[in-house]
């Protein structure tokens, strides 16, 4: 079956404690990217990957990191987590071959808390 | 003020109603609009994407895009109770993604 996975699906943590929260897919899409979802603030975008080793910043980057060293992966590392980054976070993926590039697959999101 | 506006709702319905979502934009170098719909507690799911002005049909479901008036919009025909969730406008230029805050539909029997 055709899908993103991302774990761990929930996730609570402490302020300074380093977390990853990985991605996978298995379509052999080129594109990956991550996102936070917050009410009011919608959907937005952290980084995105148009393929490995290439890593571009999106809209709201600030105190993530990403790397892409496989195609199928894309984690998302938080190196010292603060109550801001409370959120729900999605990975997505899209083949960069077709003509619907950017249809985007969302894995089922991660809820993360920070305390 | 946000590069994608989108109109906030709720929207509540009764079912076989004609429903009409919108989104309006800033950013020119947009290239792909796309719609999503997202469920309760689910990931967001591709409805339909266009590339150009102009219509594009699938099913109930209508997507229009005014590049001239940087205006977006999603029609569903027949509503049904099943439709009731949260419509996402989003748009593309690169790789860079950006997202409307959505809309929260009900379709009630």
């Amino acid at each position: 079956e055709a899908q993103v996975t991302q774990n761990p699906r929930y996730l609570i943590t402490v302020t300074g404690k380093k977390l990853t929260v990985t991605c996978s897919q298995n379509m052999n899409h080129e594109y990956m990217s991550w996102y936070r979802q917050d009410p009011g603030l919608g959907l937005r975008q952290i980084y995105y990957s148009m393929n490995v080793e290439v890593t571009d910043k999106g809209d709201v980057p600030e105190g993530y990191k990403v790397s892409r060293k496989e195609k199928r992966n894309f984690p998302l590392i938080l190196e010292s987590p603060s109550p801001n980054q409370t959120s729900l976070y999605f990975c997505a993926s899209s083949s960069s071959d077709r003509e619907d590039a950017y249809e985007q697959y969302f894995g089922p999101g991660t809820r993360l808390t920070v305390t | 003020q946000k590069e994608v506006e989108q109109d906030p709702g709720p929207l509540s319905v009764p079912e076989g109603a004609i429903v009409s979502l919108n989104c309006t934009y800033s950013n020119s170098a947009f290239q792909y609009f796309m719609w999503y719909r997202q469920y309760s507690r689910k990931g967001p799911e591709l409805l339909m994407y266009t590339y150009s002005s102009g219509n594009k049909e699938d099913g109930r479901f209508t997507a229009q895009v005014d590049k001239s008036s940087k205006y977006i919009s999603l029609f569903i025909r027949d509503s049904q109770p099943s439709d009731s969730a949260t419509y996402l406008c989003a748009m593309t230029n690169a790789g860079k993604s950006t997202f409307g805050d959505g809309t929260t539909l009900t379709v009630k029997p």
